[in-house]
């Protein structure tokens, strides 16, 4: 069974930076991509950033280039998202997934002073 | 201007058909097709097809999709109450390297 579990989600203030985390099982993680995807209360799923199975290669949203780095250690079945610069908008519970098949049930980032 | 774009809400009565419709343009949808996707509060998405229709284990043959030039659609026979969710279209766009989420269809079941 796929199993995806983050951690790393908290309140912060405007600016600060954090770590998600994403810990894989249930499947041969280094064959495939990993997505970022976040949704704040209310609105619609916002695909961040992705991943290769290799890691040599991300995609991102253009509201977060600059300011979030993805990332994996594929001997640890674990996926990353390095979020540094946080806005207010960036609030959102994020979500880690495999194929949009997949999903964590999310880590809630709040960014409020 | 990018973007997928869904009716904000459908209704229709329990075991009739609805038809879910999701425009894009050449870049996303007229190119690769969308997936779909249902939410229910306080969940996250839940895929119920993939891009090209084919649809993961266990999600029932009731949803179907296809697609018209730059118009995804996603029907679904047979209407149950456990059908009243969000519905959500998702592409890749080629020219901003982005995958797109539309902004939600929400289906009431009467």
């Amino acid at each position: 069974e796929v199993q995806l579990v983050e951690s790393g989600g908290t309140l912060v203030q405007p600016g600060a930076s954090l770590r998600l985390s994403c810990a894989a099982s249930g499947f041969t993680f280094s064959t495939y991509y990993m997505h970022w995807v976040r949704q704040a209360p209310g609105k619609r799923p916002e695909w961040v950033a992705d991943i290769t199975p290799d890691g040599s290669t991300q995609y991102y949203v253009d509201s977060v280039k600059g300011r979030f780095t993805i990332s994996r250690d594929n001997a640890k079945n674990s996926v990353f998202l390095q979020m540094n610069s946080l806005r207010a908008e960036d609030t959102a519970i994020y979500y880690c997934v495999r194929l949009f098949e997949n999903w964590g049930q999310g880590a809630l980032v709040t960014v409020s002073s | 201007q990018a973007g997928l774009t869904q009716p904000p809400s459908v209704s229709k009565g329990l075991r009739q058909t609805a038809t879910l419709t999701c425009t894009g343009n050449n870049n996303n949808v007229g190119n690769e097709g969308a997936a779909w996707l249902q939410q229910n509060q306080g969940h996250p998405p839940k895929l119920l097809t993939h891009r090209g229709d084919d649809r993961p284990s266990g999600i029932p043959e009731r949803f179907s999709a296809s697609r018209s030039g730059n118009t995804a659609s996603l029907t679904i026979t047979g209407l149950q109450p456990e059908d009243e969710a969000d519905y959500y279209c998702l592409a890749w766009d080629s020219s901003l390297n982005a995958w797109l989420f539309g902004g939600g269809t929400k289906l009431t079941v009467l």
